[in-house]
């Protein structure tokens, strides 16, 4: 699987956007870009996920650049519930292929009033 | 919306005992995963489980570990003999055939003594 980079940490106002970015540089042809976040000790979330195409769903929008290198996930309307650390992952994705995806160390998101 | 169970929520247990973690997937999920998390540490990979055999492990998943789905319902991960270190959260998760991102379910506190 590709490697991600991410910054450590980030803060965000209550009701403002919060634009999460990830670079994946090395990503191949066939990796899908999932994002997942973890509220305190919870098991990872799944938020969304995409392969080439910008993505939105119900909890966030994800926009991958033209070359795929890199994305940005964007919560539109962040609350306080949003502070988590956020991962991004890419990894092949299609219904023969159980594989792992490696967890980095993601970004804190702190979402302040 | 469907949901992963796992039990027990908190396992405490002695040096060098077998522990059993249990896991009830999302029902008509295909594909299987254990993962666990170190207090302050990254969300690590340990075994994938797809067609009723492991599909890829990690080299944390030595032969003190094991996994079952005995009943088409469960899915265990079993530690034979535990040691200090394998103090951790233990974060079960399944995929369903359209592949997507994971569901996990909210962890299983594992602390050995």
């Amino acid at each position: 699987d590709a490697k991600t980079t991410q910054p450590p940490s980030m803060d965000c106002a209550e009701g403002r956007a919060a634009n999460l970015p990830c670079n994946h540089s090395t990503i191949s042809g066939n990796e899908y870009v999932y994002w997942y976040r973890q509220i305190h000790s919870q098991g990872p979330q799944y938020i969304i996920h995409g392969l080439k195409n910008n993505e939105t769903n119900e909890m966030a929008s994800l926009i991958i650049t033209e070359d795929r290198k890199s994305s940005t996930l964007i919560l539109p309307h962040a609350t306080l519930r949003d502070t988590a650390v956020y991962y991004c992952i890419v990894r092949v994705s299609d219904n023969t292929n159980a594989g792992k995806s490696t967890f980095g160390d993601g970004t804190t998101l702190t979402v302040k009033p | 919306e469907p949901e992963v169970t796992q039990t027990p929520s908190h396992q405490v247990t002695q040096m060098g005992q077998e522990v059993i973690l249990r896991c009830v997937p999302i029902s008509n999920h295909l594909y299987f995963y254990w993962y666990r998390q170190i207090l302050g540490q990254k969300v690590e990979f340990l075994v994938s489980f797809y067609n009723n055999e492991i599909s890829e492990k990690s080299e944390i998943f030595d032969d003190q570990f094991s996994v079952e789905r005995p009943d088409g319902s469960n899915f265990t991960l079993k530690i034979r003999s535990t040691k200090l270190e394998d103090s951790a959260m233990y974060f079960c998760g399944s995929l369903g055939w359209r592949g997507g991102g994971y569901t996990f379910g909210s962890g299983t506190r594992l602390t050995v003594v």
